[in-house]
């Protein structure tokens, strides 16, 4: 039981690029989520999804998709990566809403 | 606006002692309290779970308190570890629309225990 999983661990990346980060949890939870934690802030909720085929936006979606073809992968798609994306990004995963949530071990986004 | 304020920001204790971390909160309707703890360069790791109806709540070491009248929280650590040593958020879940929970992160107390 691998938990939540996330790649990549780190990732440099040029203004204007576009990339996947990807997140599969293991533990057949319907609600996944993807935060973005900047110093000095609380985790900020960017998408959510409460089950396959279901997103929604969360707080600071501008700049993100989502999508969740699966319940165990529910990828975030950097469109158009820009410097104030430079950010450590935690997917997370729980059986509901009102349920515990089980992060990843987050992924460190560098935009320059 | 809902809010979720933690004191302090940082402490430093000895190995040992006993410590209290705070959380205010302003959120409404309320629905749960939630204590994380995320070591460095990792995901937050869930220690309790808190409703309306608990005022208090252990695990090991760890005892959370809740006085939903007054939205204050409490995380009491007793005879600290040096792997206690991390940050500590306090999350707030409100009712939001439909019958939908948002939560509302604190920005964490670094806590940092010496030898």
């Amino acid at each position: 039981n691998a938990g939540v999983t996330q790649t990549p661990k780190f990732q440099v990346l040029k203004t204007g690029q576009s990339m996947t980060l990807q997140c599969a949890q293991d533990m057949n939870h319907e609600y996944m989520s993807w935060y973005r934690q900047d110093p000095g802030m609380g985790l900020r909720l960017i998408h959510y999804s409460v089950g396959a085929g279901i997103t929604d936006q969360g707080e600071v979606p501008n700049g993100y998709n989502v999508s969740r073809s699966t319940t165990e992968d529910f990828p975030l798609r950097l469109l158009s990566a820009a410097p104030s994306q430079t950010s450590v990004y935690f997917c997370a995963s729980s059986y509901s809403m009102t349920h515990e949530q089980y992060f990843g071990p987050g992924t460190r986004l560098t935009v320059t | 606006k809902n809010q979720v304020e933690q004191s302090p920001q940082s402490l430093i204790i000895l190995e040992g002692k006993n410590c209290t971390l705070q959380c205010n909160y302003t959120v409404s309707p309320f629905s749960n309290l939630r204590w994380y703890k995320q070591d460095t360069g990792r995901g937050p790791v869930s220690l309790t779970i808190m409703t309306f109806s608990e005022n208090t709540k252990s695990n090991g070491r760890y005892t959370a308190t809740l006085d939903a009248d007054t939205k204050q929280s409490s995380l009491h650590i007793t005879a600290s570890q040096l792997s206690d040593s991390a940050s500590y958020i306090c999350v707030v879940s409100g009712l939001g629309g439909f019958g939908n929970e948002k939560l509302t992160f604190g920005t964490g107390t670094r806590l940092t225990i010496i030898p």
